[in-house]
């Protein structure tokens, strides 16, 4: 079975563009969960969807937005991009209640 | 309030000893709880969990974990590190009374000394 995927993996760009980050959960999966994690803040829960409909929601500004599609894929935007949004984006995906499966990431460098 | 503890930054072991990575939780209820691990540049790939029934949980590369409820603990473990074993690990837990949100704790660096 294949795992999650993120795409694009690396990515650079710079003060007050946007950028969209894609995932692609497991088969079967319909729970997909945003985080992100830099060396000084650890892991931040950023959003997490299930069947199409945000269920939780961290502590971000309203730049942070996503949204899953009907084949459970799901898409972060991050506008107005600013130096301290530079990170590793993890997505993971899991069914209902149990643990969830990481893809690799996407690092996102702000310049 | 913070759901999990991780009161190790680091954790330094020398091969071949067993290691111990700590955990704490806070949550009420019945937690769901869980053990990731992260090697550089990479995302997080899950251990082992326990949902329920026996308190010592066997998972993934020979690791484990022992929930103890009196204690809010679930502290993973091995009996002999190996030097790969080295990366940052994370303890987890689903809490049910926020929509099933996972929260992870702040990480502990294992690093197994030749």
């Amino acid at each position: 079975k294949a795992g999650v995927t993120q795409t694009p993996r690396y990515l650079i760009k710079t003060r007050g563009q946007q950028v969209t980050l894609s995932c692609s959960p497991i088969s079967g999966h319909r729970s997909v969960s945003w985080y992100q994690q830099t060396p000084g803040q650890g892991l931040q829960f950023l959003f997490e969807y299930f069947s199409e409909t945000q269920r939780n929601k961290g502590n971000f500004p309203g730049r942070f937005s996503g949204r899953q599609f009907s084949n459970s894929r799901s898409e972060m935007n991050v506008s107005t991009l600013e130096l301290g949004d530079s990170a590793l984006y993890l997505c993971a995906s899991s069914r209902s209640t149990y643990e969830q499966y990481f893809g690799p990431g996407t690092r996102l460098t702000v310049t | 309030a913070q759901s999990v503890a991780q009161p190790e930054d680091q954790v330094n072991v020398a091969e071949g000893n067993p290691l111990t990575v700590k955990c704490t939780y806070s949550v009420s209820g019945n937690p769901y709880l869980f053990w990731y691990v992260q090697y550089p540049n990479r995302g997080l790939q899950f251990l082992l969990k326990y949902i329920t029934g026996d308190n010592l949980v066997k998972g993934s590369y020979g690791f484990e974990a022992e929930f103890n409820k009196s204690q809010t603990s679930f502290h993973l473990k091995k009996p002999s590190a190996l030097v790969s074993d080295s990366a940052l690990y994370f303890c987890a837990v689903r809490d049910a009374n926020t929509g099933n949100q996972f929260y992870f704790g702040t990480g502990t660096s294992l690093t197994v000394i030749p």
